[in-house]
């Protein structure tokens, strides 16, 4: 059982380039999350799914779009990407949108942009 | 975004020793849960252990102990009988009942010595 599989795990990119973060679950869960983790702070939400067809912004979504293929892969894409945006990038899931049931992670992108 | 203050950046502590994690989260809601995420060099974020805010009874995990105080919004971690594989960044993480959006901590690095 995979978990959440996240891909690629390392990724440089130049200012203005696009890449697109592919995630996917194989625990057949309802939502799913977009996260940033840069040093010193704790992981920031940028956009949510809470099932299949459905996002929603988080705390920090400017310069990101999102797509929920179905319901196993949610991908992150950077259309310009800004150095601004160099962190690591998690993505989660969990079975439903919100309660104790709790968000599984892969195991992250680390993407430089310079 | 609900404010979750870990105030120790750092700890470290000897091998078979108990370590305590703080942490403080800013909240008007009474219903709510509240997480320990333990992320090692390998970069996984591991759920430790998990409090609904209705509980009275602490909860734990075999080494691990949480001591809620809902009252004084507290929620530190207490590591028993600390291994070496203990040794990562701790994140304290608040979550609302009817939403989706978990908050985190800026992370408490714990080291343990052999």
């Amino acid at each position: 059982n995979a978990g959440v599989t996240q891909t690629p795990k390392f990724q440089v990119l130049k200012t203005g380039q696009s890449m697109t973060l592919q995630c996917a679950q194989d625990m057949n869960h309802n939502s799913m999350y977009w996260y940033r983790q840069d040093p010193g702070m704790g992981l920031r939400l940028i956009y949510y799914s809470a099932s299949e067809g459905t996002t929603d912004k988080g705390e920090v979504p400017n310069g990101y779009n999102v797509s929920r293929l179905n319901k196993r892969e949610f991908s992150l894409r950077l259309e310009s990407a800004a150095p601004s945006q160099t962190s690591v990038y998690f993505c989660a899931s969990s079975p439903q949108t919100y309660g104790v049931q709790p968000q599984h992670f892969g195991d992250g992108t680390r993407l430089s942009i310079l | 975004a609900q404010t979750v203050t870990q105030s120790q950046p750092e700890m470290s502590v000897q091998e078979a020793e108990t370590v305590t994690l703080s942490c403080t989260y800013d909240t008007s809601e009474n219903n709510y849960y509240l997480f320990w995420y333990k992320q090692p060099p390998s970069r996984q974020m591991i759920l430790v252990i998990r409090q609904e805010a209705y509980k009275q009874q602490n909860a734990t995990e075999n080494r691990f102990s949480v001591n809620f105080q809902k009252a004084a919004k507290s929620f530190s971690l207490k590591i028993s009988d600390s291994q070496l594989g203990d040794t990562a960044m701790y994140f304290c993480a608040f979550m609302h009942s009817n939403d989706y959006k978990l908050s985190f901590g800026a992370g408490t690095t714990v080291t343990v010595r052999a």
